[in-house]
């Protein structure tokens, strides 16, 4: 994998659902994978940072998971709420000289009440 | 609140002129990182700076240029607009740079560009 790659594109769950959506990226010189989460008007808000290959880490009730070896990670949402409404973006950490984000193009969720 | 601020949130104008968008990092933070979403794209890294100096560049095109001042504030300037410039351009800051992987970047709410 040459980019980072987000999929599904878009999701459409009811209130009370759980979801994931997976990330995919370049596992050669893997150095960080990072989620956020970004309302429209709104700056992308940092959910997590990820470095260690099986690393798992979790905010309430939102978590990830992160295969450095096989180069994908998935975000996992317990119980969807309507507030979860969002764009969720993965982004692969290229450190050259200087740090270089790079994106998915995100995963549109959409909880309906 | 990430506790970067963009300024302005909203520019309208014509093509052909030069606009420069403010950015003040998180207190402490010492890279700022410049960013690139249109409609067509998804967010594309432009540049980063880390306490004054230019550190990594990315896909910013020559009329654009950057720099980051002593108080750490960084300005992007966009000059001979055009149309394609029309997008949300967004200031992102971190502590570090380079040495260590795990630091959160934190993004500001964007300055949307109008170019008609």
């Amino acid at each position: 994998i040459l980019n980072v790659e987000q999929s599904p594109q878009s999701l459409h769950v009811q209130e009370g659902d759980s979801t994931n959506f997976t990330c995919s990226f370049p596992s050669s010189n893997f150095y960080a994978l990072h989620w956020y989460r970004w309302e429209t008007a709104k700056s992308p808000e940092a959910l997590f940072v990820m470095t260690l290959n099986g690393d798992e880490k979790k905010k309430g009730r939102i978590s990830a998971t992160l295969n450095t070896k096989e180069g994908y990670s998935y975000l996992y949402i317990k119980g969807s709420q309507p507030e979860d409404s969002a764009t969720y973006l993965c982004a692969s950490l290229k450190m050259e000289y200087g740090n270089k984000l790079v994106f998915g193009a995100g995963t549109i969720l959409r909880v309906k009440s | 609140d990430s506790g970067v601020t963009q300024t302005p949130k909203h520019l309208i104008t014509a093509t052909g002129q030069r606009v420069t968008l403010r950015c003040s990092p998180r207190s402490g933070d010492l890279s700022v990182y410049w960013y690139q979403q249109s409609l067509d794209q998804g967010l594309q890294f432009l540049i980063q700076y880390y306490n004054g100096e230019e550190r990594a560049k990315g896909n910013i095109l020559e009329r654009f240029s950057a720099q980051q001042f002593p108080d750490l504030h960084s300005e992007l300037n966009l000059s001979s607009l055009e149309l394609g410039d029309s997008a949300l351009y967004f200031c992102a800051s971190s502590v570090r740079t380079g040495t260590s992987s795990g630091n959160t970047i934190y993004f500001g709410e964007g300055s949307w560009l109008t170019v008609v």
